[in-house]
């Protein structure tokens, strides 16, 4: 069960895109569509931001997608705005029915 | 609204033993798949178990297998969490989180400091 490999930190000035990459194996990211990505600010609980890949909840601006290509996840910000920075987490099921976190990514708005 | 409380954090020493409630609300609980996921301080997320929602099914981390169970009480409304043999690095702001491949709502959290 190792975690899923985030970079540490990615950065990005207002208006901007970044992509944030999620890797794993095919036992996890990989092996099924079950990838999903929350937001975590400073002492609150993790925000489901995208769920099955590609899913947005209702409520989560249409300024957040997801994709994947075999073992790599991707979640992308685009139109950086200043309430983006936080934490990052992309999360996957695996092939012995558990889930793994990502390392996780600190999004700075430059 | 969907609520979830934990409770049942605090500080413990090594070795003991401590269970963790996680007071659900707001939603049909017993048809939810439900999950407890960790973070130890200044670190990122662990997710910690996941238990189907007739409780039948339950899965755990490699980290906690052996000394943790997860389990439910569909006529409370409630998930609870048991911790036994806790270790230092079990210190972490424990979180349950309502779903199954992907958790909607979360609670705030509540802290387990393991300390001699």
């Amino acid at each position: 069960q190792s975690a899923l490999t985030q970079p540490a930190s990615v950065s990005g000035s207002p208006g901007q895109s970044i992509t944030i990459s999620c890797t794993g194996t095919s036992s996890d990211v990989g092996g099924y569509n079950f990838v999903s990505w929350y937001q975590q600010h400073p002492g609150k609980a993790p925000k489901l931001m995208i769920y099955d890949v590609s899913n947005r909840p209702s409520g989560v601006s249409n300024r957040f997608s997801g994709s994947k290509s075999g073992n790599t996840a991707s979640l992308t910000i685009s139109g950086l705005q200043a309430e983006d920075e936080a934490d990052y987490y992309c999360s996957s099921c695996t092939s012995t029915s558990t889930y793994v976190f990502g390392t996780g990514t600190k999004v700075t708005v430059l | 609204q969907v609520q979830l409380v934990e409770s049942g954090g605090g500080v413990v020493q090594p070795g003991r033993s401590l269970r963790l409630s996680c007071a659900a609300s707001g939603f049909i609980f017993s048809t939810y798949a439900m999950h407890w996921v960790r973070q130890a301080p200044g670190k990122g997320l662990e997710w910690v178990a996941l238990i189907s929602s007739d409780g039948r099914n339950k899965y755990h981390a490699d980290s906690v297998k052996g000394r943790f169970t997860i389990s439910r009480d569909n006529s409370k409304n409630t998930l609870y969490l048991q911790m036994n043999s806790l270790r230092l690095e079990d210190t972490a702001v424990y979180y349950c989180a309502r779903g199954g491949s992907y958790s909607d709502y979360w609670g705030q959290g509540t802290l387990v400091t393991v300390s001699s």
